[in-house]
């Protein structure tokens, strides 16, 4: 079975700070690595994920995120947040073949001030 | 590209009364489908996923059910509700490369 953890459930910033998010999972097998943005009552929205290839991997609205299978650690990153930038996030897992199901963290509040 | 409608996107709804939240994909076939429950301070919550018509899998006991009448449509129901089952209910599709597309939500609140 998989999990996810995210260790920050708030995480309060000035605008045009940097911000890290962090995330470990846990996994007996190899899996897939993803962030998710929610806005308030709004659905999911993808802005980055780890399949293969290099660590180091940009999304979306100038967001990256490290993949670290040594520390088992997908730490999402953006060098300057805007106000926009306030939201929920999470980090998810899933197991590399069809049909299975995205596992969230239970997700950090990122809120921008200015 | 893929969309999911859900509907509709705000419920209230007294205990002990029934409930259906209906979600839709439009842009593929045979697609992968989960519902996920929101509810504060727990992440989401995997509820039930399908593979195909009628093949549901729950993940978690409880006091609701899913079905999948059609190939692209995927049905939450509970026959009566529990206070507890309050949350936002998220239905999501399996795309290419796992890009795993979601709806907008539905946000039910059982009083």
């Amino acid at each position: 079975a998989q999990s996810v953890t995210q260790l920050d459930s708030q995480v309060p910033v000035f605008e045009e700070a940097p911000v890290e998010l962090r995330c470990n999972y846990s996994s007996s097998v190899s899996v897939y690595l993803f962030w998710y943005v929610q806005y308030p009552n709004q659905g999911l929205q993808l802005l980055l994920k780890y399949l293969s290839g290099s660590t180091l991997v940009k999304g979306i609205n100038g967001f990256e995120a490290e993949f670290n299978k040594s520390q088992t650690s997908f730490h999402l990153r953006k060098p300057s947040v805007h106000i926009s930038d306030t939201a929920e996030y999470f980090c998810a897992v899933a197991q590399p073949r069809a049909g299975t199901a995205l596992i969230f963290g239970k997700g950090t509040t990122l809120s921008v001030s200015s | 590209s893929q969309t999911i409608h859900q509907w509709p996107a705000t419920l209230v709804q007294p205990v002990g009364s029934p409930l259906s939240l209906e979600c839709t994909v439009e842009g593929t076939s045979n697609p992968n489908l989960y519902w996920y429950r929101q509810a504060a301070g727990r992440g989401l919550q995997l509820l039930f996923y399908s593979i195909g018509i009628d093949q549901i899998s729950s993940e978690v006991p409880q006091n609701l059910s899913a079905s999948r009448p059609q190939d692209r449509q995927f049905i939450l129901s509970s026959k009566k509700l529990l206070l507890s089952d309050s949350g936002f209910y998220l239905c999501a599709n399996q795309g290419v490369s796992y890009g795993y597309t979601f709806g907008s939500g539905t946000r039910l609140t059982v009083v």
